[in-house]
C-alpha cells in the first residue's frame, strides 16, 4: 500500500486568516496528484487535478501547487471564510485507474 | 452534473447477514469504486471496475465482492457481515480515457452498522 501523508491532521484558523497544508507522495511512477474537498453529511468533490510537475492550479481563493519530483503538493486558502470549513483530501495516482488517498486535513474556519 | 446514487443513508444490519450496497450513476462513466471511511485511515478502496463484469481488487477486499452486470451500476457485497465491517461506504465513478487524470464523482456514502 503505497504512503500518502498529509499535514497537519486538523488546524483551526480565524476568518480572513490565509492557510496552507500539505500532501508527501512517492515521487516514483507518478500520474497524477487530486485534491478534493469533503464538507460534512455532504460527498467530497474534485478540486484540482495535476499531471505537471511545476503545475499551479487556482479555483478562486484555493490554490494549489506541485512538485513531483519531491514527492509533495500544497493547497493554500486565501483568507478563509466559514464555509471553507471541511476535510481536504488528496490522492496520488501512480499509474493504472486507482488512486490512493491521504487521510486528510480538517479545517474548521472561526467566524 | 454527474449523478452518483448510492441507495441507503444508513443502514444496519446484524453479524452473519449477507448485505448489499448499490449505486448508480449517470454519466457513462467507465469507471467505478467502492471505498470505506474509517477514522484515522481515511477512503480505502475495496474494489473497483473499469468494464462491464470487470474487476480488480483494491486495498482492503477480504470479506467483500462486487458485481457489475450494467455499466452504470456497481454493488458491493458483504458476504457474511462482521461488526468489523461498520463503517462509511463510499462509491465513486471517473471517465476512463486519460483515466489518471480525471476526478472522480462520488455518492453521498452509507453509513453502515452490524451489529
Amino acid at each position: 500500500i503505497l504512503n500518502v501523508e498529509q499535514s497537519p491532521q486538523s488546524l483551526h484558523v480565524q476568518e480572513g486568516d490565509s492557510t496552507n497544508f500539505t500532501c508527501s507522495f512517492p515521487s516514483s511512477n507518478f500520474y497524477a496528484l487530486h485534491w478534493y474537498r469533503w464538507e460534512t453529511a455532504k460527498s467530497p468533490e474534485a478540486l484540482f487535478v495535476m499531471t505537471l510537475n511545476g503545475d499551479e492550479k487556482k479555483k478562486g481563493r484555493i490554490s494549489a501547487t506541485l512538485n513531483t519530483k519531491e514527492g509533495y503538493s500544497y493547497l493554500y486558502i486565501k483568507g478563509s471564510q466559514p464555509e471553507d470549513s471541511a476535510t481536504y483530501l488528496c490522492a496520488y495516482s501512480g499509474g493504472y485507474q486507482k488512486v490512493t488517498f491521504g487521510t486528510g486535513t480538517k479545517l474548521q474556519v472561526i467566524p | 452534473d454527474v449523478k452518483v446514487t448510492q441507495s441507503s443513508r444508513y443502514l444496519v444490519k446484524r453479524t452473519g447477514e449477507k448485505v448489499f450496497l448499490e449505486c448508480v450513476q449517470d454519466m457513462d462513466h467507465e469507471n467505478m469504486f467502492w471505498y470505506r471511511q474509517d477514522p484515522g485511515l481515511g477512503l480505502r478502496l475495496i474494489y473497483f471496475s473499469y468494464d462491464v463484469k470487470m474487476k480488480e481488487k483494491g486495498d482492503i477486499p477480504e470479506g467483500y465482492s462486487v458485481s457489475r452486470e450494467k455499466k452504470e451500476r456497481f454493488s458491493l457485497i458483504l458476504e457474511s457481515a462482521s461488526t468489523n465491517q461498520t463503517s462509511m461506504y463510499l462509491c465513486a465513478s471517473s471517465f476512463q480515457i486519460g483515466e489518471r487524470n480525471q476526478p472522480q464523482h462520488f455518492g453521498d456514502g452509507t453509513r453502515l452498522s452490524i451489529l
